[in-house]
């Protein structure tokens, strides 16, 4: 089946600490996308990937890093630079500019 | 300010009655998307509209963006306990954004049965 994974479901990370969430496509789309989610709010974009070896920053990319290496794979590094790191973290894909489809979340909390 | 904001912030219908939800944006919309989203979980995709005047459904749910395009309106007809969560809408505001979308904070819906 077709779809967006990401992985894990919870993490919970030490103050200081860098952690790596995992997001992966099999759907063939171009573009990939991080968000955040915090209670009460909208989702907000980190950064953002229209194609491989290419991203760019989004609204609120500090304390973020990411790589796009691969076509199926964009993973989100929270630095410890982060500092209101605990959220719930949506990725994203889509075929360009189409309806973006979303993957299950990772909620983080910072401990 | 919000650039899209939604309202009602939250609803409580009963079982059966028929409900709206609006998403207004400060800027003309290029294409309009509904998503749903359980809490904890990601976001399902509803309905994406384009044209100003276009109307979309799917089974009882219905979809509107306006002739000036900058407001849509997502109409639930005889809700049910599955019709529960949170709708949100996300905009493609144009000028280069590239298919990014900003979201409005959500219309939390709980339908009691």
């Amino acid at each position: 089946d077709g779809g967006i994974t990401q992985s894990p479901k919870y993490l919970f990370r030490k103050e200081g600490q860098n952690v790596t969430l995992s997001c992966e496509q099999n759907l063939n789309h171009d573009a990939m996308y991080w968000y955040r989610q915090d209670p009460g709010q909208g989702l907000r974009l980190i950064y953002y990937s229209q194609i491989v070896n290419d991203f760019q920053k989004g609204d609120i990319a500090e304390g973020y890093s990411v790589s796009r290496e691969k076509k199926e794979s964009f993973p989100l590094t929270v630095t410890s630079a982060q500092k209101n790191p605990t959220a719930f973290y949506l990725c994203a894909s889509s075929l360009r500019e189409n309806e973006q489809f979303f993957g299950p979340g990772t909620r983080l909390t910072v401990l | 300010s919000q650039e899209l904001e939604q309202s009602p912030q939250s609803l409580i219908v009963q079982e059966g009655k028929n409900l709206t939800i609006n998403c207004t944006s400060s800027k003309t919309l290029y294409g309009l998307y509904w998503y749903k989203q359980k809490y904890g979980e990601g976001l399902i995709f509803l309905m994406m509209l384009q044209k100003g005047g276009e109307e979309k459904s799917h089974e009882k749910i219905t979809a509107k963006l306006d002739e000036k395009k900058q407001q849509s309106s997502l109409h639930i007809t005889a809700s049910q306990p599955s019709h529960a969560g949170i709708y949100l809408c996300g905009a493609d505001i144009g000028g280069g954004s590239q298919g990014n979308l900003i979201f409005g904070k959500g219309t939390k819906l709980s339908v009691k049965p």
